[in-house]
């Protein structure tokens, strides 16, 4: 059975422009979920979907969103990107979400942001 | 609001020396208790969990877990380490009521001495 992937791996955008990152959960899995990794605040919960509706999010700013699809593909974008955007952005997918589901990682999209 | 910490940021051991990380939690209920991996570049893979029932946990590549509620403590350890376990580590913890919403703590890096 095939992984989570993310796509793209790797991207660079400048300052006021917007991303749009792509997960592609394990078949079957209905959960996705989205981290953001930094040096300096670690690895940080964005938000959850489950079955198209948004279950949980964190506390990061408005100009982060995302979205699931009927065949449990998420995307999330992030508009007017500042520096501090710069992140490893990390998607995992469960089969449910309880929490007490296994989540299994993507290897993550890097965005750097000049 | 559940918490973690991972109090050392560094450790390195001798190859085939014992390891142990510590890690610590804070919530009010019975958590759910993760420990994932992360070699460079690489996204998070899952080493064992721990969700109810026996407190000693195994998990892949030899990792064992144990779970101490009065210490609030899951720390993971390894009877003889291998050059390939050099990677950061992440302790997580979930709850039955946040969908799947992990909260890490800091991580620690593991360096093995040859």
């Amino acid at each position: 059975k095939a992984g989570v992937t993310q796509t793209p791996r790797y991207l660079i955008k400048t300052r006021g422009q917007q991303v749009t990152l792509s997960c592609s959960p394990i078949s079957g899995h209905r959960s996705v979920s989205w981290y953001q990794q930094t040096p300096g605040q670690g690895l940080q919960f964005l938000f959850e979907y489950f079955s198209e509706t948004q279950r949980n999010k964190g506390n990061f700013p408005g100009r982060f969103s995302g979205r699931q699809f009927s065949n449990s593909r998420s995307e999330m974008n992030v508009s007017t990107l500042e520096l501090g955007d710069s992140a490893l952005y990390l998607c995992a997918s469960s089969l449910g979400a309880s929490g007490s589901f296994e989540q299994f990682f993507g290897p993550g999209t890097r965005l750097t942001v000049l | 609001a559940q918490s973690v910490t991972q109090p050392d940021i560094h450790i390195t051991v001798s190859e085939g020396a014992s390891l142990e990380l510590r890690c610590n939690y804070s919530y009010g209920a019975t958590p759910y208790l993760f420990w994932y991996v992360q070699s460079p570049g690489q996204g998070l893979q899952l080493l064992l969990k721990y969700f109810s029932g026996d407190t000693l946990v195994q998990g892949i590549k030899g990792f064992e877990a144990e779970f101490k509620r009065s210490q609030s403590s899951f720390n993971l350890r390894k009877p003889s380490v291998h050059w390939s376990d050099a990677a950061e580590y992440f302790c997580a913890v979930g709850t039955n009521n946040a969908g799947n919403m992990l909260t890490f703590g800091g991580g620690t890096r593991l360096m093995v001495k040859p």
